[in-house]
């Protein structure tokens, strides 16, 4: 069964620093999410894409955050300059219209040291 | 805004059914979700419902809808020690995309 994959599964950065989080959504797919989950609350969406543009952000998706679909299969996550606070799992999900589910990777564990 | 709430923890012994609720605060659900996550892993979905059912049946799960009274449930029947994990319930509710909003997730730990 087709899946969305997330890489790093793992990602360590200091804080100050730049880290991109990578997605390659289900092929077919056409609408792309990220979700966060920081360690003991809810998961929590940042941002949804569709057509190459943001469609809807959270207030969470700050000026620090960026997104990009860079070719047809990579969709990515930028945290321009981390924060402590940014420390949690990152979830891509993607779905194949606006009303089907959304299938989730298994997640990048992003810490800020 | 839009809130889902989910009880933290259920423990069922095995071969028992295990209910697993969830309220939500928003009358404008479109779909309501149900994912499971197990230890390390990602959010996999287990069954959806449309917000103009009110039951849902597939294998040993069973989704009711009460939109009256906006509580949705996942019912497990023969539980087994392989669904001990973490089940979130999540919806649509209008808006501009089909952003998911979640609830804090339900531990279920099957005992032996």
């Amino acid at each position: 069964e087709p899946e969305v994959t997330q890489t790093p599964s793992h990602q360590v950065t200091q804080m100050g620093q730049e880290v991109i989080l990578r997605c390659v959504p289900i092929s077919n797919h056409l609408y792309f999410y990220w979700y966060r989950q920081i360690l003991g609350q809810k998961v929590e969406f940042l941002v949804s894409f569709y057509n190459n543009e943001i469609s809807e952000k959270s207030e969470i998706f700050d000026d620090q955050f960026s997104v990009e679909r860079p070719d047809g299969s990579n969709f990515t996550l930028k945290i321009r300059s981390t924060k402590l606070e940014d420390s949690a799992m990152y979830f891509c999900a993607s779905s194949g219209d606006n009303n089907q589910p959304q299938h989730f990777g298994d997640g990048t564990r992003l810490s800020i040291l | 805004g839009e809130d889902v709430e989910q009880s933290l923890f259920l423990s069922v012994r095995e071969g028992d059914s295990s209910v697993i609720n969830c309220t939500y605060t928003d009358s404008s659900s479109t779909y309501l979700y149900w994912y499971k996550q197990e230890p390390g892993a990602g959010l996999q979905l287990l069954t959806y419902i449309f917000s103009n059912m009110d039951m849902k049946q597939d294998q040993r799960l069973t989704v009711l809808l009460n939109k009256k009274d906006k509580h949705l449930s996942l019912r497990i029947a023969d539980t087994q020690t392989g669904d001990s994990a973490i089940y979130f319930c999540a919806g649509v509710f209008g808006g501009a995309t089909n952003k998911l909003i979640f609830g804090t997730g339900t531990l279920l730990a099957v005992q032996p």
